[in-house]
Parts: structure tokens; C-alpha cells; sequence
């Protein structure tokens, strides 16, 4: 079966500018997580969707939000990029809410803001 | 702040040697994973282990869990240049919903 989707893989915005990244769960899959990995603070919670609501929120800013449609498809913005916000930003699916069997990560979508 | 901190921060190894990576973390857990990440690509999931779980196998993967020392340790054996990759464990926490909490990682190297 096709694994985590997220797209697009790379991407380079400008600061002040906002971005949407997009991430498809593993079919059958409802909870929906994402991650931001920086050299300088490693993997870090960004926020958990799951049945279309956002359970869990990590310690972000709220230039960061997210959604999850129907479909368990996810997107994540960021609004007013600044710098720091360069990253790789990994979504992970599971089947349900909690850990209990691991999560599939998708290949990334790495930004860099110039 | 990070809940896992990863012993040693980089290793380098001859094929067919183990490699032994170690993780502490801080507060209780519901369980504690093992992920594979090569060269800033996505994370594989290799293995997990449950707090009421003190050993788990998976092929050459090795994996325990002290809960009283609040640490694990991962064991690698006859490694393969195909494992060169960073690995990082990550606790899923009781009082936040299962959501995962990575340590720094460990740059293992396995030269050919």
C-alpha cells in the first residue's frame, strides 16, 4: 500500500510570506501528526489531528496551525515565515490515536526561508 | 526540551561489529520507539517496546527497556554500511496523549 505522501518536497519561501504543506495519511489511517527537525533543536511535536480535530499541540507560535479534512488528509500553515522557520517538517500517520503500533513518517518537505 | 538523551552522539563501526546505542529518558511512558532516519529523509519506525516490555527482537535489532532506570538500549548486530543512518528513540508520554518526544539521536557509521 502507498505510504505517507507529503508534498512538496522542497520549498523555499521568502520571510513575511506564509506556506501550506500538505500530507497524505496511509489509507485507513486517521490520526495525523507532524514534526519540525532543525539541526539546532532535533524532532519536535508540532500539533496531532485526528477525526478532523486537534487533539494535542505542541509549543509553537500560532503562526503554526493545521487542519485535517475528511479524508484524514492533512495541511499544515505557517504564516509570517521568518528564518528559524527553516526546517524539515515530517507528518506521521497511525491508525488511531496513540503510539501503540509506531507511526509511518513520509519522506519531508524540507522549507528554507531566504 | 528534548525527554531522551542518546548515548553516544555518533558511532563508527566495521561491518560485522554490534553497535550498541542507548537512550534516557525522564518521565513515565506508555512505550518507547526506535526510528531510522538516513540522510535527513524520513523516519522509519523499527521497533517498539511497551513499559510492561523489558526485551523485544526484530530480526537483527535488539531492543530493552528499564523502566525503574528510565533508560533503553538498542543493540544492532553484524551490522551492514546499509545501516549508516541516525537513529533516535522516542518516548510516548502517559500525561500527553501518546504523542512522541525524540531524543537527539545517535550518527551511527558503519564503514565497509
Amino acid at each position: 500500500k502507498a505510504g505517507v505522501t507529503q508534498t512538496p518536497r522542497y520549498l523555499i519561501k521568502t520571510r513575511g510570506q506564509q506556506v501550506t504543506l500538505s500530507c497524505s495519511p496511509i489509507s485507513g489511517h486517521r490520526s495525523v501528526s507532524w514534526y519540525q527537525q532543525t539541526p539546532g533543536q532535533g524532532l519536535q511535536f508540532l500539533f496531532e489531528y485526528f477525526s478532523e480535530t486537534q487533539r494535542n499541540k505542541g509549543n509553537f507560535p500560532g503562526r503554526f496551525s493545521g487542519r485535517q479534512f475528511s479524508n484524514s488528509r492533512s495541511e499544515m500553515n505557517v504564516s509570517t515565515l521568518e528564518l528559524g522557520d527553516s526546517a524539515l517538517y515530517l507528518c506521521a500517520s497511525a491508525r488511531d490515536r496513540g503510539s501503540n503500533y509506531g507511526y509511518t513518517f513520509g519522506s519531508g518537505t524540507r522549507l528554507t526561508v531566504v | 526540551s528534548q525527554q531522551g538523551e542518546e548515548d553516544p552522539q555518533a558511532l563508527s563501526i566495521q561491518e560485522g561489529e554490534n553497535a550498541t546505542m542507548n537512550c534516557s529518558y525522564k518521565t513515565s511512558i506508555n512505550n518507547l520507539q526506535w526510528y531510522r532516519q538516513n540522510s535527513g529523509r524520513g523516519l522509519v519506525h523499527l521497533i517498539l517496546i511497551r513499559s510492561n516490555e523489558r526485551e523485544k527482537h526484530s530480526g537483527r535489532l535488539r531492543v530493552t527497556l528499564d523502566t525503574s532506570k528510565k533508560s533503553s538500549s538498542l543493540l544492532i548486530t553484524a551490522s551492514r554500511a546499509a545501516d549508516t543512518a541516525s537513529y533516535f528513540c522516542a518516548t510516548a508520554l502517559m500525561e500527553y496523549g501518546n504523542k512522541l518526544v525524540f531524543g537527539a539521536g545517535t550518527i551511527l557509521r558503519v564503514k565497509s
